[in-house]
């Protein structure tokens, strides 16, 4: 398996615009997490995912973050609309009780 | 309530040493499990080590390995032999059973290995 991946590795936009982040997890894993990391605030649980069902999405900062998992080999994180403070690392896990491998992190800048 | 703690905001260890680095935890639940993962500078997090709450040995991966006192609610990760290329963000993170082994993590301790 080529472990968690996640796209795109870097993304820029405008304020105002809708960024989506892409997560594909390794198979067989039943839970998906999305992380945010900042200087200021360290690595916040944002949502998670069991069996493509959301569990708690009380790390949702604001209605303008979303999250879906329409099957199991895909999640998405919507932000829309993007502002400057959403600039941050995100990064995707998938895992089960014992494990959990992240993807390499989507650096995101909102200008 | 912080559910994990890391008091250890930055530490030193000459290369070749043993570093312990401290976790605390906060849980009621009975069935958990805790991790350790390693960021280094380029910013990908690595999966170390996994310890069950009814696990009754100490987990141990290659110089990785977890002290796990339960009755102290401490998972401290210690490192053997240490090596330059340890030097790094180090993050304890625990999931509760009964709270949809939702993944939560410290606040992280900054690991340098002196030559």
């Amino acid at each position: 398996d080529a472990g968690v991946i996640q796209s795109p590795r870097h993304e820029v936009t405008e304020m105002g615009q809708e960024v989506t982040l892409r997560c594909k997890p390794i198979s067989g894993h039943d839970y998906l997490f999305w992380y945010r990391q900042t200087m200021m605030r360290g690595l916040e649980l944002l949502i998670y995912f069991n069996n493509n069902v959301p569990i708690d999405d009380s790390g949702m900062p604001e209605d303008r973050f979303s999250a879906k998992m329409p099957n199991a080999s895909f999640s998405t994180l919507k932000i829309q609309p993007s502002e400057p403070r959403d600039s941050a690392v995100y990064f995707c896990a998938s895992g089960d009780l014992t494990e959990a491998f992240f993807g390499q992190g989507t650096r995101l800048t909102v200008v | 309530a912080q559910k994990i703690t890391q008091t250890q905001p930055g530490m030193f260890v000459q290369e070749k040493e043993a570093v312990t680095l401290d976790c605390t935890y906060d849980t009621s639940d009975q069935s958990y499990g805790l991790f350790w993962y390693k960021q280094p500078s380029s910013g990908e997090m690595i999966f170390l080590i996994y310890q069950g709450s009814y696990d009754e040995q100490n987990a141990t991966e290659g110089r990785y390995s977890l002290n796990f006192q339960k009755a102290r609610k401490s998972a401290n990760l210690v490192i053997s032999a240490s090596q330059l290329g340890d030097s790094a963000m180090y993050f304890c993170a625990m999931r509760e059973g009964q709270r949809g082994n939702k993944l939560v993590f410290g606040a992280g301790t900054i690991l340098r290995v002196k030559s």
